[in-house]
């Protein structure tokens, strides 16, 4: 089966632009992957799905600073003119839901 | 607009058993999967298992595997997730997703469930 491998942490400022990384274990780098934030406190929200081709499908009121890229087995979530509220947790999913990255804390300096 | 709302926190005893349900609306219910991720306090996302609305098929992680028992009613497109002989270690927010043909696309707001004696 899959793994998906998130860094533990990641920062930027206010109003810069953050590249999130996920990368899927050998053998599976043509799977679709999810975005998913969790904001504190709060239930995870869909963000985005991403193909092993590059092409990216948002959400339902996904702001447009939120977009998705992919180079061989690993899927990226950038994320341009931080605000405070994208201060949040980030996790990828794939295989149907059935595998989670261990999930990317986002701090918003 | 698409809604998954879930039943309210539960607080049990080791030993005990609950059921969490999840009703959705806003969408054709028959044709998504409902997929049931935990969450225990302060770690990551542990997925748990899905259900095919459509022919009530189940796939379960084996982790969970004679434990989980996760149904459908389609009369009132209310999904349930029915975890057993619950430990202090199964002490999570529940939460249901609705699931398309590759990834989760919708949320419900979670379900804390507490096991405490």
């Amino acid at each position: 089966q899959p793994v998906l491998t998130q860094s533990s942490s990641a920062s930027a400022s206010l109003g810069s632009s953050v590249k999130l990384t996920c990368t899927l274990s050998s053998g599976h780098s043509s799977y679709i992957i999810a975005w998913h934030q969790q904001q504190p406190g709060k239930a995870p929200r869909y963000l985005m799905k991403v193909e092993n081709s590059g092409s990216y499908n948002k959400g339902s009121g996904v702001p447009d600073r939120f977009s998705g890229s992919s180079s061989g087995a690993d899927r990226y979530l950038t994320i341009s003119n931080l605000q405070s509220e994208d201060e949040a947790d980030y996790y990828c999913e794939t295989w149907d839901s059935r595998v989670f990255g261990g999930g990317t804390k986002l701090t918003v300096l | 607009q698409v809604q998954l709302v879930q039943s309210g926190a539960e607080v049990k005893k080791p030993g005990a058993s609950v059921k969490v349900s999840c009703k959705a609306s806003g969408f054709t219910f028959t044709t998504y999967g409902i997929s049931w991720v935990r969450q225990a306090p302060g770690q990551g996302l542990e997925w748990m298992g899905w259900i095919s609305v459509y022919n009530g098929n189940t796939d379960y992680a084996q982790k969970f595997q004679g434990r989980v028992t996760m149904t459908t009613d389609t009369s009132t497109s209310t999904a349930y997730m029915e975890l057993r002989s619950l430990r202090s270690d199964d002490t999570a927010v529940y939460y249901c997703a609705r699931k398309t043909t590759s990834t989760i696309d919708y949320w419900g707001q979670g379900t804390l469930v507490t096991v405490s004696s």
